[in-house]
């Protein structure tokens, strides 16, 4: 089964605008949870995190926020760039546990 | 140049045979992993190692064997390579356990079984 989900396979954005990915979990024994990016031929690399004790976490123009009682984190990008197009996976963690969802395929247009 | 490499980048075996990938990481972390990625099930984690000679089995750790006999290098053996094990198969290592804040992932082995 798995604990966590990416419902979306793909986005397109136009670039400039906002670009919300959207990640739900299923175990509330998570407490830490990160998003990691992957450009093609290439590992995944971190991104942004965010700690249970919190609901916001900004690092220039990427913005996760997570919501405890609905078990849900989203990535928000502002402004998108057409560097941004890229696959991007959420992690959610617990001790000596981490779960990768299947993965948002970006698209940012010009 | 520092970090973590994985080889090879591409390999094509046959059903039944025995395949080894190699892992590298230059940055003595204590923790490696190996997680396995596909479509629909982002990446699942095979086996990891919190040291030298010590091991644990992962979420899907069935029909691979893991050593670790030095710090830096992790290899991953596919005894008898089954078409089910046709994926993509990522390295990482860190400074802690799975649990861990921050993950670093070499490039990836692209292992398909015919």
């Amino acid at each position: 089964d798995q604990q966590v989900k990416q419902n979306s396979p793909s986005l397109s954005v136009q670039e400039g605008r906002i670009s919300i990915l959207n990640c739900d979990y299923t175990n509330s024994m998570f407490d830490y949870f990160l998003w990691y990016k992957k450009y093609p031929a290439e590992g995944p690399t971190f991104l942004i995190s965010i700690s249970s004790i919190k609901d916001k976490n900004e690092d220039g123009r990427f913005t996760v926020f997570l919501n405890k009682s609905a078990k849900h984190l989203s990535l928000h990008i502002v402004p998108s760039q057409p560097g941004d197009s890229a696959v991007y996976f959420c992690a959610a963690s617990a001790t000596n546990d981490m779960r990768f969802g299947a993965g948002t395929r970006l698209t940012v247009k010009p | 140049d520092a970090g973590i490499t994985q080889s090879p980048r591409y390999k094509i075996t046959e059903t039944g045979r025995q395949v080894t990938l190699m892992c590298h990481q230059t940055w003595s972390h204590s923790y490696m992993f190996w997680y396995r990625q596909d479509l629909g099930h982002g990446l699942r984690l095979i086996y990891y190692s919190a040291a030298a000679d010590i091991t644990d089995k992962g979420e899907v750790p069935d029909g691979y064997v893991v050593s670790r006999s030095k710090t830096e290098n992790f290899p991953l053996t596919l005894e008898s390579a089954t078409r089910s094990q046709t994926s993509v198969y990522f390295c990482a290592s860190s400074r802690k356990g799975p649990g861990s804040r921050e993950q670093y992932f070499g490039p990836g082995t692209r292992l398909t079984v015919t």
